[in-house]
């Protein structure tokens, strides 16, 4: 119940694409869903966070769309380039029950020019 | 400011040494954690630190200790790990949660190698 499933494990796209990264989650009480992004050596940064409350959010290339009915969200880069090269994970928290962060298992995205 | 420093950015230590590992913010920030994160692995939650005072401890083995001398400083003192420790540690900071932020900032980790 406490797992968010991340899906692809890896992502090759063409510079200019939009790739896209799809989680899952069992817990309804999670009300708190960020993506954070991975360079290698680096910490995770947040990149963007939505809550249940809205269907999408949108930040600069990056968009999150969640879909609480089907307790999916997802993340689209917009003309991705290959400095959107990392890792990015998902992860859910239900804020209201001060649990951690759920982390899912990450996708390493790869732009190639 | 939305900086977490971390010290050392690499460490090499044997079984039998004893070092600590240092994290510093200075956002204000009265929840900071500890993870770790293996090769290809997302982080995985080690402790948390409210308002100075443990609140989470995810079943750590006793040869890792947090401590949090105060609302800044988080160390995490190391003795007798084992080569299968070896992995980037990270140190993360945020509001306490009601605080209207929930967003966790991390540090660039130390990467800890275990001879």
């Amino acid at each position: 119940q406490q797992q968010v499933k991340q899906s692809p494990q890896s992502l090759i796209v063409q510079k200019g694409g939009i790739p896209i990264i799809n989680c899952a989650y069992e817990n309804t009480a999670f009300d708190y869903f960020p993506w954070y992004q991975q360079f290698p050596g680096k910490g995770p940064a947040l990149l963007i966070a939505i809550r249940p409350d809205v269907s999408e959010k949108k930040e600069g290339r990056f968009t999150i769309s969640f879909n609480k009915s089907a307790k999916q969200f997802s993340l689209h880069i917009m003309d991705s380039q290959p400095g959107d090269s990392a890792t990015y994970f998902c992860a859910a928290a239900a804020l209201s029950g001060n649990t951690p962060l759920v982390f899912g298992k990450g996708t390493r995205l790869s732009v190639i020019a | 400011d939305t900086e977490v420093t971390q010290t050392p950015k690499h460490l090499v230590m044997g079984m039998t040494n004893k070092k600590s590992l240092k994290c510093e913010q200075h956002m204000g920030h009265r929840a900071m954690y500890w993870y770790k994160q293996k090769a290809k692995k997302p982080p995985e939650l080690m402790f948390v630190y409210s308002y100075e005072k443990l609140s989470i401890n995810e079943s750590v083995p006793s040869r890792f200790s947090p401590e949090c001398p105060n609302s800044s400083l988080l160390n995490l003192h190391l003795h007798a790990l084992q080569p299968e420790d070896s992995a980037l540690y990270l140190c993360a900071s945020s509001h306490p949660r009601g605080g209207g932020g929930e967003t966790q900032y991390f540090g660039p980790g130390t990467r800890l190698l275990v001879l």
